[in-house]
Protein backbone atom coordinates (compact mmCIF):
# COMPACT_ATOMS: atom_id res chain seq x y z
CA UNK A 1 0.00 0.00 0.00
CA UNK A 2 1.01 3.48 -0.80
CA UNK A 3 0.90 5.61 2.44
CA UNK A 4 1.47 9.01 0.27
CA UNK A 5 0.11 8.87 -3.20
CA UNK A 6 -0.78 11.41 -5.21
CA UNK A 7 -2.07 12.14 -9.06
CA UNK A 8 -1.06 12.88 -11.88
CA UNK A 9 2.81 11.93 -11.93
CA UNK A 10 2.88 14.06 -14.97
CA UNK A 11 1.01 17.16 -16.09
CA UNK A 12 1.68 19.28 -19.20
CA UNK A 13 -0.75 22.10 -19.61
CA UNK A 14 -0.88 25.79 -21.58
CA UNK A 15 -0.46 28.51 -19.99
CA UNK A 16 -3.46 30.32 -18.58
CA UNK A 17 -5.15 26.65 -17.70
CA UNK A 18 -6.55 25.39 -14.24
CA UNK A 19 -5.18 22.20 -13.22
CA UNK A 20 -5.89 19.91 -9.90
CA UNK A 21 -3.40 18.09 -7.78
CA UNK A 22 -4.54 15.07 -6.21
CA UNK A 23 -3.21 13.95 -2.54
CA UNK A 24 -4.32 11.29 -0.59
CA UNK A 25 -2.28 9.72 3.03
CA UNK A 26 -3.33 6.36 4.51
CA UNK A 27 -1.08 6.48 7.72
CA UNK A 28 -3.71 8.32 9.59
CA UNK A 29 -0.80 11.40 10.31
CA UNK A 30 -2.44 14.67 11.11
CA UNK A 31 -1.20 17.33 9.01
CA UNK A 32 -0.21 17.42 5.52
CA UNK A 33 2.08 19.63 3.08
CA UNK A 34 2.45 20.59 -0.69
CA UNK A 35 5.80 21.49 -1.19
CA UNK A 36 7.09 22.73 -4.73
CA UNK A 37 10.61 21.84 -5.98
CA UNK A 38 12.25 23.98 -8.22
CA UNK A 39 15.09 23.13 -10.91
CA UNK A 40 17.66 23.25 -7.95
CA UNK A 41 16.41 20.61 -6.21
CA UNK A 42 15.36 23.42 -3.36
CA UNK A 43 12.11 21.88 -1.46
CA UNK A 44 10.17 24.71 -0.62
CA UNK A 45 6.93 24.82 1.44
CA UNK A 46 3.85 25.81 0.52
CA UNK A 47 1.39 24.82 2.65
CA UNK A 48 0.44 22.52 5.50
CA UNK A 49 -2.79 21.79 6.81
CA UNK A 50 -4.03 19.93 9.78
CA UNK A 51 -7.97 20.03 9.40
CA UNK A 52 -7.58 23.03 12.38
CA UNK A 53 -5.29 24.93 11.12
CA UNK A 54 -4.27 25.94 7.41
CA UNK A 55 -0.80 27.68 7.39
CA UNK A 56 -0.02 29.58 4.03
CA UNK A 57 3.89 30.36 2.78
CA UNK A 58 3.23 33.87 2.15
CA UNK A 59 5.51 34.13 -0.84
CA UNK A 60 2.48 31.52 -2.46
CA UNK A 61 0.55 33.41 -5.51
CA UNK A 62 -3.21 33.20 -4.36
CA UNK A 63 -3.50 31.21 -7.72
CA UNK A 64 -2.83 28.42 -5.44
CA UNK A 65 -5.08 26.75 -2.98
CA UNK A 66 -5.12 23.89 -1.45
CA UNK A 67 -8.56 22.04 -0.37
CA UNK A 68 -9.23 19.05 2.36
CA UNK A 69 -12.03 17.40 1.99
CA UNK A 70 -11.32 15.24 4.87
CA UNK A 71 -8.30 14.37 7.16
CA UNK A 72 -6.37 12.33 4.46
CA UNK A 73 -6.90 14.26 1.54
CA UNK A 74 -5.03 17.53 0.23
CA UNK A 75 -5.60 18.59 -3.16
CA UNK A 76 -3.79 21.65 -4.90
CA UNK A 77 -5.46 23.63 -7.10
CA UNK A 78 -4.00 26.25 -9.49
CA UNK A 79 -5.75 28.78 -11.46
CA UNK A 80 -4.67 30.28 -14.86
CA UNK A 81 -1.00 28.55 -14.98
CA UNK A 82 1.83 30.37 -15.90
CA UNK A 83 5.66 29.25 -17.26
CA UNK A 84 7.17 30.25 -13.73
CA UNK A 85 4.45 27.48 -12.16
CA UNK A 86 6.82 24.33 -14.07
CA UNK A 87 8.28 22.31 -11.17
CA UNK A 88 7.77 19.25 -9.45
CA UNK A 89 5.43 19.56 -6.69
CA UNK A 90 5.28 16.98 -3.28
CA UNK A 91 2.58 16.25 -1.35
CA UNK A 92 3.42 14.81 2.15
CA UNK A 93 1.79 13.97 5.21
CA UNK A 94 3.51 13.77 9.60
CA UNK A 95 1.96 13.44 12.35
CA UNK A 96 1.68 16.49 14.35
CA UNK A 97 4.13 15.95 17.25
CA UNK A 98 6.43 17.47 15.42
CA UNK A 99 8.98 14.65 16.36
CA UNK A 100 8.15 11.99 13.21
CA UNK A 101 9.21 12.46 9.99
CA UNK A 102 7.10 13.96 6.76
CA UNK A 103 6.71 11.06 4.34
CA UNK A 104 6.36 12.17 0.72
CA UNK A 105 4.78 11.13 -1.72
CA UNK A 106 5.63 10.28 -5.56
CA UNK A 107 5.34 14.12 -7.09
CA UNK A 108 4.08 15.29 -9.83
CA UNK A 109 5.92 17.10 -12.42
CA UNK A 110 4.28 20.24 -13.82
CA UNK A 111 5.27 21.41 -16.87
CA UNK A 112 3.31 24.33 -18.33
CA UNK A 113 4.03 25.35 -22.31
CA UNK B 1 10.66 30.80 5.57
CA UNK B 2 13.39 29.73 8.05
CA UNK B 3 16.59 29.69 6.65
CA UNK B 4 18.28 26.13 6.46
CA UNK B 5 21.64 26.21 5.18
CA UNK B 6 23.52 23.15 3.13
CA UNK B 7 26.19 23.30 1.05
CA UNK B 8 25.13 22.62 -2.50
CA UNK B 9 28.18 20.57 -3.74
CA UNK B 10 28.83 18.85 -5.67
CA UNK B 11 30.53 16.75 -2.74
CA UNK B 12 32.61 13.68 -4.68
CA UNK B 13 34.04 10.95 -2.38
CA UNK B 14 35.92 7.59 -3.74
CA UNK B 15 34.34 4.51 -2.76
CA UNK B 16 34.85 3.28 0.47
CA UNK B 17 35.86 6.95 1.91
CA UNK B 18 33.84 8.94 4.50
CA UNK B 19 31.02 11.58 3.42
CA UNK B 20 30.33 14.33 5.39
CA UNK B 21 27.55 16.82 4.80
CA UNK B 22 26.69 19.86 7.20
CA UNK B 23 23.67 21.91 7.57
CA UNK B 24 22.94 24.90 10.32
CA UNK B 25 19.83 26.81 10.73
CA UNK B 26 18.48 30.04 11.99
CA UNK B 27 15.83 29.16 14.32
CA UNK B 28 16.93 28.65 17.48
CA UNK B 29 13.09 27.19 18.43
CA UNK B 30 14.08 24.39 16.05
CA UNK B 31 13.17 21.44 17.77
CA UNK B 32 13.87 18.27 15.16
CA UNK B 33 16.38 17.78 12.59
CA UNK B 34 16.04 15.12 9.76
CA UNK B 35 18.36 14.20 7.17
CA UNK B 36 16.55 12.92 3.73
CA UNK B 37 18.32 11.27 0.59
CA UNK B 38 16.57 11.84 -2.82
CA UNK B 39 17.82 9.90 -6.09
CA UNK B 40 16.95 11.95 -9.34
CA UNK B 41 13.39 12.04 -10.51
CA UNK B 42 12.06 10.38 -7.28
CA UNK B 43 10.59 11.52 -3.50
CA UNK B 44 12.97 12.52 -0.65
CA UNK B 45 13.60 9.23 1.33
CA UNK B 46 14.17 9.65 5.52
CA UNK B 47 18.03 9.14 5.99
CA UNK B 48 18.01 9.68 9.78
CA UNK B 49 16.10 11.76 12.21
CA UNK B 50 18.03 13.37 15.75
CA UNK B 51 16.08 15.26 18.29
CA UNK B 52 18.75 16.12 21.23
CA UNK B 53 22.52 16.97 20.91
CA UNK B 54 25.32 14.28 20.47
CA UNK B 55 26.00 11.67 18.06
CA UNK B 56 22.96 9.34 16.57
CA UNK B 57 24.35 6.74 14.62
CA UNK B 58 22.48 4.36 12.18
CA UNK B 59 24.82 1.69 10.69
CA UNK B 60 26.90 3.61 8.16
CA UNK B 61 25.15 6.79 9.04
CA UNK B 62 25.76 9.08 11.88
CA UNK B 63 24.31 12.43 12.74
CA UNK B 64 25.31 15.28 15.18
CA UNK B 65 23.47 18.00 16.46
CA UNK B 66 24.86 20.86 18.17
CA UNK B 67 21.74 23.20 19.28
CA UNK B 68 24.39 25.54 20.70
CA UNK B 69 26.05 26.17 17.50
CA UNK B 70 22.94 25.65 15.27
CA UNK B 71 24.71 22.90 13.36
CA UNK B 72 23.10 19.23 12.04
CA UNK B 73 25.61 17.56 9.44
CA UNK B 74 25.92 13.67 8.39
CA UNK B 75 28.45 11.45 8.20
CA UNK B 76 28.80 8.19 5.85
CA UNK B 77 31.02 5.89 6.17
CA UNK B 78 32.25 3.37 3.84
CA UNK B 79 30.32 5.46 1.00
CA UNK B 80 29.31 3.62 -2.00
CA UNK B 81 28.08 4.09 -5.24
CA UNK B 82 24.71 3.71 -4.37
CA UNK B 83 25.18 6.73 -1.85
CA UNK B 84 25.37 9.22 -5.18
CA UNK B 85 22.08 11.20 -4.42
CA UNK B 86 21.24 14.67 -3.30
CA UNK B 87 21.30 15.08 0.72
CA UNK B 88 18.46 17.31 2.24
CA UNK B 89 18.65 18.66 5.66
CA UNK B 90 15.18 19.49 7.23
CA UNK B 91 14.04 21.49 10.91
CA UNK B 92 10.58 21.13 12.40
CA UNK B 93 9.75 24.06 14.34
CA UNK B 94 7.19 21.94 16.68
CA UNK B 95 4.64 25.14 16.33
CA UNK B 96 2.35 24.42 13.46
CA UNK B 97 4.65 21.39 12.85
CA UNK B 98 6.39 22.97 9.99
CA UNK B 99 9.13 21.24 8.04
CA UNK B 100 11.83 23.51 6.43
CA UNK B 101 14.02 22.10 3.95
CA UNK B 102 17.98 23.42 2.55
CA UNK B 103 18.62 23.74 -1.06
CA UNK B 104 20.53 20.21 -0.58
CA UNK B 105 23.71 18.89 -1.15
CA UNK B 106 25.06 16.38 -4.55
CA UNK B 107 26.85 13.56 -3.45
CA UNK B 108 28.79 11.56 -5.97
CA UNK B 109 30.53 8.29 -4.90
CA UNK B 110 33.52 7.63 -7.19
CA UNK B 111 33.45 3.61 -8.13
Amino acid sequence: DTAVSQTPKYLVTQMGNDKSIKCEQNLGHDTMYWYKQDSKKFLKIMFSYNNKELIINETVPNRFSPKSPDKAHLNLHINSLELGDSAVYFCASSQATGETEAFFGQGTRLTVV
Amino acid sequence: QKEVEQNSGPLSVPEGAIASLNCTYSDRVSQSFFWYRQYSGKSPELIMSIYSNGDKEDGRFTAQLNKASQYVSLLIRDSQPSDSATYLCAVNVHTGNQFYFGTGTSLTVIP
